[in-house]
């Protein structure tokens, strides 16, 4: 089935550690997103990618980092200078082409902090 | 930055009944787009309206758009409890020719009662 996977469903970070949160999509789309979910609150902008080996910075990029050295993946890394990390993450692609384009949604992982 | 704002923050309506959401935003956009998520999931893709439209239909959904207001709606006819979920509202304000940044609302959290 094509779609976007994301794992793990949860995860725990100790303090000061780096932790990696995985997004793989099979949809052959050019455009990948990271989006931040607080409780009760809308999604955020962390990082965006339109093209392989390429991504810029969302709204709230600081203390977080990102690789697009695959066309299907786009893992984020929560590190140790992102001081209050427990959220709901989710990650999207889109298909650029076909603008406008509309967003296909992972699952998404909860992390919170130990 | 959050741009699109949901009226009201929760609903709770009947089964069968109408549910009538709203979004307003600030800066002129291309397009305006709803999305649902139900509890710890990720989200969906509902329906998507042009910044020249003014109307649009998707089954038991009906978006209405009005820039001059820069507002928009979101009414589910004939409710059901599967339409149980936090909707929101999702604007692109990017430049035509520039990456979609689509900049998300803080919902609508529906609640169908049998």
């Amino acid at each position: 089935d094509g779609g976007i996977t994301q794992s793990p469903k949860y995860l725990f970070r100790k303090e000061g550690q780096n932790v990696t949160l995985s997004c793989e999509q099979n949809l052959n789309h050019d455009a990948m997103y990271w989006y931040r979910q607080d409780p009760g609150q809308g999604l955020r902008l962390i990082y965006y990618s339109q093209i392989v080996n390429d991504f810029q910075k969302g709204d709230i990029a600081e203390g977080y980092s990102v690789s697009r050295e695959k066309k299907e993946s786009f893992p984020l890394t929560v590190t140790s200078a992102q001081k209050n990390p427990t959220a709901f993450y989710l990650c999207a692609s889109s298909y650029r082409k076909a603008y406008p384009e509309k967003l296909f949604f992972g699952s998404g992982t909860q992390l919170s902090v130990l | 930055s959050q741009q699109g704002e949901e009226d009201p923050q929760a609903l709770s309506i009947q089964e069968g009944e109408n549910a009538t959401m709203n979004c307003s935003y600030k800066t002129s956009i291309n397009n305006l787009q709803w999305y649902r998520q139900n509890s710890g999931r990720g989200l969906v893709h509902l329906i998507l309206i042009r910044s020249n439209e003014r109307e649009k239909h998707s089954g038991r959904l009906r978006v209405t758009l009005d820039t001059s207001k820069k507002s928009s709606s979101l009414l589910i006819t004939a409710s059901r409890a599967a339409d149980t979920a936090s909707y929101f509202c999702a604007t692109d304000p990017s430049p035509l020719q520039g990456a979609q940044k689509l900049v998300f609302g803080q919902g609508t959290r529906l609640t169908i009662n049998p």
